[in-house]
This record gives C-alpha cells, structure tokens and sequence, in this order.
C-alpha cells in the first residue's frame, strides 16, 4: 500500500515560471522530509519540517507541512534548469521496538525545466 | 569523507544466480538501510540495521538477506536471483539530527537478472 501519493508524477515548465508539487496522505506523520535526486545518483536531502503549519524556505524553495501533519507542499519560484530532477517526499514515523524512525517515500514528481 | 559508498555499480546476472552488494559508510552512522527503487514505485525499504550485529526486515524483504558485521558495513544479498528482483540499489545511511533521522545515500547499484 501506498501511503504517500505525489502530484503531479511529471511537470514540465519554462524556466521562470512558479510551480508547487504536491505530497498527501492519510497518514499522521512524525516529520516529512524532501529529497532530490538526480539521474544516476542518490536521493539528496533538501529540508526537514516537523511541526504542523511549519514553513522552510531554502533560497527559492519553499516548503510547507500541513497542520495536521498528514501532508507537505513544496513551491519553487522562478524555476532555473538547476532546478531539474525527480523530487520525493518521505513520511517519517516511530519505529517503538528499536527506537528508530522508518521513512516511507511517495512515488516522486520529475521535474524538467526547459530553458 | 567518502560518504555512502556501494560497489558494483552495475551488474548483470542470470536468473538463480548470487551476489552481494557492499555499502561503506565512514560517518559513524548508527543506522543502516538498503532500498530499492523502481518506476513510479519510489524508493521501498528492504532491510536495515540500528547498529553493528542487528538486522530488522523492512517492507519487501524476501528474496533478500543482509548482514551487519561492522559498523561501516552493510551487505545485501540475492541467494537466487529472480526478474522481479531487476532494480536500482541504494543504500543509505542516518544520524539522529536532533529532530529527525537524516538519512544519506550512496549512488546505487543498477542490477539487471535475466
């Protein structure tokens, strides 16, 4: 089962323009974390929210936890070709038994910023 | 520092077959993780380890075998190779940040069963 489902799977804009992708759920996490990753690499972490309402911003980026803690939005302005790549969200909850936390990813959002 | 490392980075093998992937981490990370990633699937966890001589199973973990000897190393296993098991590799690492387990990840294998 799917617990985190992203939206749009694909967007493709002109560099310059706004965009917001989108990362819900049914499930109450402990924190929501954003990575990015490019072709032939790994997932690179951008951000951390944790509090419900939480806003982050990170040079244009700009990313949200809901206030129920279920869902994340992260908005970038004036998109550059820099800004091209898959991004994935991660839901973060307790693992009690080891006192760990276990992340679960969504399905990612490719990104292409056409120059 | 070196990171997340995994060797190979890709390989080819034919259905039965065995091999096994070898992450390195030279942060001092407690926790280890081994996940693969598939089209429109995301990143699924596999295996991991909270610290050196402990294994726990993830979301898909059969098929799969994995072992943490040492700290810095954590080694995942195809005792017999199936398609289904055609993926990307990755494994990565965490620390406790303060608020979250920040997770770190090497570049991935790129494994192919034929």
């Amino acid at each position: 089962t799917q617990l985190l489902e992203q939206s749009p799977q694909f967007l493709s804009i002109q560099e310059g323009e706004n965009l917001t992708v989108y990362c819900n759920s049914s499930s109450v996490f402990s924190s929501l974390q954003w990575y990015r990753q490019e072709p032939g690499e790994g997932p690179v972490l951008l951000v951390t929210v944790v509090t419900g309402g939480e806003v982050k911003k990170l040079k244009r980026l700009t990313f949200q936890f809901g206030d129920a803690r279920k869902d994340s939005s992260l908005h970038i302005t004036a998109a550059q070709p820099g800004d091209t790549g898959l991004y994935l969200c991660a839901g973060a909850k307790n693992i009690s038994n080891f006192g760990n936390e276990k992340l679960t990813f969504g399905t990612g959002t490719r990104l292409t910023i056409i120059p | 520092n070196a990171g997340v490392t995994q060797t190979p980075k890709f390989r080819v093998l034919k259905t039965g077959q065995s091999m096994t992937l070898l992450c390195a981490q030279d942060m001092n990370h407690e926790y280890m993780y081994w996940y693969r990633q598939d089209p429109g699937m995301g990143l699924r966890l596999i295996h991991y380890s909270v610290g050196e001589g402990t294994t726990a199973k993830g979301e898909v973990p059969d098929g799969y075998n994995v072992s943490r000897l040492k700290k810095q190393n954590f080694l995942l296993g195809l005792e017999s190779a199936a398609p289904s098991q055609t993926s990307v590799y990755f494994c990565a690492s965490s620390y406790w940040s303060g608020t979250t387990y920040e997770q770190y990840f090497g570049p991935g294998t790129r494994l192919t069963v034929t």
